[in-house]
């Protein structure tokens, strides 16, 4: 079925270190991967994707990577500041002809100063 | 270039009532797809539309919900008879196109069942 799974669910970590959420898919044709952001009360917002011709992007302190044999791609942001506190979710297009964007359960991620 | 528009932004309806959720798409986008996001949840697919058609109501509950996207207007989220359990952040996002575009999302509408 039509399934990601996101971990872990809470991260904690302290201003300056690395975050790492890792995400699986289970469709293997799935070939587009957005992560999105998402503060309290607000509208998820994308911050990095990846296609699957690419095994990694970075922009600024944030990459993807991604491993379309394993099925999994996780998102890795370093240098970590407190206004990266949010939830983060990762998502996965399904193959079927149509843009049915299945997402992870999600993390929240807190940075303490 | 304004994003997607959500209205209302917080609507409370009494169990039974109907509630009407609307979304503009951002301009030159025609795919707008609805989310629906529970308490400490993650987002879960509702349903994808283009203009005047639905493409995929797989994430729908079978009854009491519905959806449009007219030719003219917003697109339309429709839940009748509501119950406690509909509580929930319903996003909607738009794209440009349909073939594995970024989805832009609107700020949500929060539906208090009371």
């Amino acid at each position: 079925g039509e399934n990601v799974e996101q971990h872990p669910s809470t991260l904690s970590v302290q201003e300056g270190d690395s975050a790492v959420i890792k995400c699986t898919y289970s469709d293997s044709a799935s070939n587009y991967f957005p992560w999105y952001k998402q503060e309290l009360g607000k509208r998820p917002q994308l911050i990095i994707d990846i296609r699957s011709n690419v095994g990694e992007k970075k922009d600024q302190r944030i990459a993807v990577t991604l491993n379309k044999t394993a099925k999994h791609f996780s998102l890795h942001i370093t240098e970590t500041q407190p206004e990266d506190s949010a939830v983060y979710f990762c998502a996965a297009y399904f193959s079927g002809g149509y843009n049915k964007l299945i997402f992870g359960a999600g993390t929240r991620l807190a940075v303490h100063p | 270039n304004a994003g997607v528009m959500q209205n209302p932004r917080h609507l409370v309806r009494r169990r039974g009532q109907e509630a009407r959720l609307r979304c503009s798409p951002m301009k030159g986008h025609s795919h707008v797809y609805w989310y629906r996001q529970l308490p400490e949840e993650g987002l879960k697919f509702m349903v994808y539309l283009q203009k005047e058609n639905i493409i995929d109501e797989s994430g729908m509950p079978k009854e009491r919900f519905s959806a449009e996207f007219p030719k003219e207007g917003p697109s339309i989220l429709r839940i009748q008879q509501v119950v406690r359990g509909d509580s929930a952040a319903y996003f909607c996002a738009s794209s440009y196109s349909g073939t594995k575009d970024e989805q832009f999302f609107g700020p949500g509408t929060r539906l208090t069942v009371l």
